[in-house]
């Protein structure tokens, strides 16, 4: 069983305001991802980190950042949150030489309005 | 064109049924092979995984890859209702790099 934990599960806040999402790993896993997530739709890698202090954009254009500065730790900010960030929030972690195997997350489901 | 396809569904069936969810892909490079189960509104659960082609097995599940064919799949014998998710297969190669590469999602409805 995955130990990826994300919080706040769900969160409806207002246009322009500040968040951060959190998520913490306990594997000891060197890269962590950040994916985006539509109802019925594909996952879309926005940031990734191969480890303390590295963080990289993905392939679908965020304004969102990310930060390193613990193994065990990725937050993901919005700036300023405008309805087309209404999405769900995917944090993943593997581990730096395994290809074989991603684990999720349960999601934060962002609703702005 | 997508790098994997897989068919959205939905797929229904009866409880007890066998089940086959399939992708394909193009990109020959592609090592490991993954099938994750997502219940709604929670995050990819990891099913199973392999390395490059042949079967694995693991209680009512077995993966299977064809390399040749750029096709995978994942079968589920004994179907029950608590199955119902969508099943979403993923692959990514040996470059080291972050690249997973996920479909979209089959969506399975297993009927009492």
């Amino acid at each position: 069983e995955a130990d990826i934990y994300q919080t706040p599960r769900y969160l409806v806040i207002g246009t322009g305001k500040k968040i951060t999402l959190e998520c913490s790993q306990t594997m000891g896993h060197d890269k962590m991802y950040w994916y985006q997530q539509d109802p019925g739709m594909e996952l879309h890698l926005i940031h990734y980190s191969y480890g303390v202090n590295s963080t990289e954009k993905g392939d679908l254009s965020s304004e969102s950042t990310v930060s390193r500065i613990r193994t065990e730790h990725f937050p993901l900010t919005l700036e300023s949150a405008r309805p087309s960030h209404t999405s769900q929030y995917l944090c993943a972690s593997s581990e730096y030489n395994r290809e074989d195997t991603i684990y999720f997350g349960e999601g934060s489901w962002l609703t702005v309005v | 064109q997508k790098e994997v396809e897989q068919d959205p569904g939905p797929l229904s069936v009866p409880e007890g049924a066998i089940v086959s969810l399939n992708c394909t892909y193009s990109n020959s490079a592609f090592q490991y092979f993954m099938w994750y189960r997502q219940y709604s509104r929670k995050g990819p659960e990891l099913l199973m995984y392999t390395y490059s082609s042949g079967n694995k097995e693991d209680g009512r599940f077995t993966a299977q890859v064809d390399k040749s064919s750029k096709y995978i799949s994942l079968f589920i014998r004994d179907s029950q209702p608590s199955d119902s998710a969508t099943y979403l297969c993923a692959m990514s190669s040996t470059s080291g790099t972050y690249k997973y590469i996920f479909g979209t999602g089959t969506r399975l409805k297993v009927l009492a």
